[in-house]
C-alpha cells in the first residue's frame, strides 16, 4: 500500500525558511521510475506544480520559483525535504507531496493528504 | 515557459449529459498530458496519463484525446461522483498545471 505524509510547520513568518517533509511507504526512492514531487494549492485557487526528485537524483523546479526552492531526499529515511525560502503571504497554501511515476511523461499517481501552511506575521 | 489554458473555467451539467473540458498548450507537448479530478478538501486523483491512457480503476466513462497542443477529458454520462474540478498538467519535466474547470450540478 503506497502512502505520503507530509509534515512541517503550519505557521511561518515573512521572510522566514520553509521546510516540508514526504514521508513515503509502500514504495521505494531507489526505484528508476519512482519520485517525488510537490504541488502546492492556495485556497480556493488552482494547483501549482514545484519539484521533483527521482532516484538518481534528477531534480526539476517550476521556473517561476526556481530560485526559491531546493529538493532533496534521504533513501535510508524514505523522506523528501522542500524547503523554500523567502516566505511570503502569497505562498500559503495547502503543499502536497505525490509518488511521481516516470512513464510516457511523468504522473502523479499517489498523494498525500496536504498540509495547510500559513505565512503570517 | 509553457501554458495550459483550460476552457470553460466551470460548467453546469446534469447526470447523465456528456461532458468535455479543453485544455490548450501555449506550444506542443506532444502526448505528455495529464487529467486529475479534485473534489473539495481531498487530493487530486489521476485520470488520465499521456493524453489518452486511463488510470487503473478510474471509470471507462472518462476518456482523453488530443495531442500537439489541444485536448479533451469527456465523460461520457456524467455520474453524481463526478462532480468537481478537473485539471490538465503537461507531463513532461517542468509540468504546470491548467487553471481548472469545475463542474457543478445544473
Amino acid at each position: 500500500q503506497v502512502t505520503l505524509k507530509e509534515s512541517g510547520p503550519v505557521l511561518v513568518k515573512p521572510t522566514e525558511t520553509l521546510t516540508l517533509t514526504c514521508t513515503v511507504s509502500g514504495f521505494s526512492l531507489t526505484n528508476a521510475r519512482m519520485g517525488v514531487s510537490w504541488i502546492r494549492q492556495p485556497p480556493g485557487k488552482a494547483l501549482e506544480w514545484l519539484a521533483h526528485i527521482f532516484s538518481n537524483d534528477e531534480k526539476s523546479y517550476s521556473t517561476s520559483l526556481r530560485s526559491r526552492l531546493s529538493i532533496s531526499k534521504d533513501t535510508s529515511k524514505s523522506q523528501v525535504v522542500l524547503t523554500m525560502t523567502n516566505m511570503d503571504p502569497v505562498d500559503t497554501a495547502t503543499y502536497y507531496c505525490a509518488r511521481t511515476y516516470h512513464s510516457s511523461g511523468y504522473m502523479d499517481d499517489y498523494w498525500g493528504q496536504g498540509t495547510l501552511v500559513t505565512v503570517s506575521s | 515557459d509553457i501554458q495550459m489554458t483550460q476552457s470553460p473555467s466551470s460548467l453546469s451539467a446534469s447526470v447523465g449529459d456528456r461532458v468535455t473540458i479543453t485544455c490548450r498548450a501555449s506550444q506542443s507537448v506532444s502526448t505528455y498530458l495529464n487529467w486529475y479530478q479534485q473534489k473539495p478538501g481531498k487530493a487530486p486523483n489521476l485520470l488520465i496519463y499521456a493524453a489518452s491512457s486511463l488510470q487503473s480503476g478510474v471509470p471507462s466513462r472518462f476518456s482523453g484525446s488530443g495531442s500537439g497542443t489541444d485536448f479533451t477529458l469527456t465523460i461520457s454520462s456524467l455520474q453524481p461522483e463526478d462532480f468537481a474540478t478537473y485539471y490538465c498538467q503537461q507531463s513532461y519535466t517542468i509540468r504546470p498545471f491548467g487553471q481548472g474547470t469545475k463542474v457543478e450540478i445544473e
